[in-house]
């Protein structure tokens, strides 16, 4: 069973466009994460989200907005997509930071995405 | 500001040759530790955490420690599959739940 899946693996699209990605995580988690990882693999929180509050990294541009219909997914949407946006996307899970001193998050395998 | 630094970049063994890789961190406040491996292609995937300085954990070959100001990933007779980015991810006590990660240490296992 995988625990943390997202979709498309990869996605090719033009500058302009607007594009989403989906996750999924069936390991009863009630945060979620979506990740940027450049080409010089650099990973970087782009938000974190549980039912009561969503995190926003102050570096994202307001083209990127997560979107939650339950808890158990966590989709990513962006708009106008541009050159710069061209990077891997991780989703990951965790338990909620005050249900313990610490929770290891638990990640996806990534959506490459690549903007022409 | 947070800061974590691993070193080296990257680093080739021969099959059994021992080695640690580095991980050192600048937090206001330290919640956890996290060490990650991230084959190509693929997610990273968890291996440890640690709380305290002075707590060790261990998981087949790989043995992670941790000081005020550093962590330790130990491998120990490293094998060809052991061939992986190692990551290292701080949580602070103060913000989000969210991790920071250093640009990990390229491992490389030689026949």
């Amino acid at each position: 069973d995988t625990a943390v899946s997202q979709t498309p693996k990869y996605l090719v699209t033009q500058m302009g466009n607007d594009k989403s990605i989906k996750c999924e995580q069936n390991l009863g988690h009630d945060t979620m994460y979506w990740y940027k990882q450049d080409s010089k693999k650099f990973l970087k929180i782009m938000f974190s989200y549980n039912n009561k509050e969503l995190i926003i990294n102050e570096t994202v541009p307001n083209r990127f907005s997560p979107k939650s219909p339950d808890k158990a997914h966590l989709n990513l949407h962006i708009n106008s997509l541009e050159l710069g946006d061209s990077a891997v996307y991780f989703c990951a899970s965790s338990h909620r930071l005050d249900r313990g001193p610490s929770y290891e998050q638990y990640f996806g395998p990534g959506t490459r995405l690549t903007v022409t | 500001e947070d800061q974590v630094t691993q070193s080296p970049e990257a680093l080739r063994l021969q099959e059994g040759e021992s080695s640690s890789l580095n991980c050192s961190y600048t937090v206001s406040g330290l919640r956890g530790l996290f060490w990650y491996r991230q084959d190509p292609g693929k997610g990273p995937e968890f291996l440890f955490t640690l709380y305290s300085a002075g707590e060790e954990k261990e998981k087949e070959r790989l043995k992670a420690t941790l000081t005020k100001k550093e962590s330790f990933l130990h491998i120990t007779a490293p094998k060809p599959e052991d061939s992986a980015t190692y990551l290292c991810a701080v949580q602070a006590e103060t913000g989000a739940n969210n991790l920071f990660f250093g640009t990990g240490t390229r491992l490389t296992v030689i026949p």
